[in-house]
């Protein structure tokens, strides 16, 4: 897919706030999505995952919603923290062909 | 419960070098990944292994790069000779029969 380069989508919000994070997905075949956070300096970390045979999953603080008709994801962060600053990746599966691929990731900004 | 453990960290090579990164895998997990990350984007998948088969190395620059997982559990990626535009981020990641990814703190590959 194109790539944003490092001109990353950014998201700025207050401390507080809820956040949301969208994704648009290539492959109607994907059957598994995951969301990563990644903090400068540190490999993608696992947040949430959602199966496509779903709409909806809710974690501690974070909800994801997938539109599988728009082929459309999204990471809800309630009560944003600083420590909620990093860029957050979507990932889709074909797990038939263990395929994944990674979105190009949008950086959220907190303030305090 | 260790993670993925990539060494070295840092990794400073003038171009046309040779260089090599280790990857040690969450124990019991048989798929392991290698992917490069360039600045602002997602990851990008090299080689996927399954125990020691390479499965997937479509995209690996074989001119170059090369991979072993010998003993299905460590593996070591490495890069003959490096250009200037091998300079990224190289992530190890490892799932257990192709679930979630759990990613490795990175190798941070600069090539002068």
């Amino acid at each position: 897919g194109e790539s944003v380069g490092l001109h990353l989508p950014t998201l700025s919000v207050q401390e507080g706030d809820n956040s949301i994070i969208n994704c648009a997905y290539s492959n109607s075949a994907s059957d598994y999505f995951i969301w990563y956070k990644q903090e400068s300096g540190k490999g993608p970390q696992f947040i949430i995952d959602i199966r496509s045979n779903m709409d909806k999953r809710q974690g501690q603080r974070v909800t994801v919603l997938l539109n599988k008709t728009v082929k459309h994801l999204s990471l809800q962060i309630a009560a944003t923290q600083p420590g909620d600053s990093a860029v957050y990746f979507c990932a889709e599966i074909y797990t038939g062909g263990f395929k994944t691929i990674f979105g190009a990731g949008t950086r959220l900004f907190v303030k305090a | 419960e260790a993670g993925v453990v990539q060494s070295p960290r840092y990794k400073i090579i003038e171009k046309k070098q040779p260089v090599a990164f280790w990857c040690n895998p969450i124990s019991g997990h048989n798929t392991l990944y290698w992917y490069l990350q360039n600045l602002g984007q997602g990851p990008e998948l090299l080689i996927r292994y399954e125990n020691e088969e390479a499965v997937d190395d479509s995209q690996l620059p074989k001119d170059r790069f090369s991979a072993e997982r010998l003993k299905g559990v460590d593996s070591t990626l490495k890069i003959q000779p490096a250009e200037l535009g091998d300079s990224a981020v190289y992530l190890c990641a490892s799932s257990s029969n192709g679930g979630t990814q759990y990613f490795g703190p990175g190798t941070r590959l600069l090539v002068l």
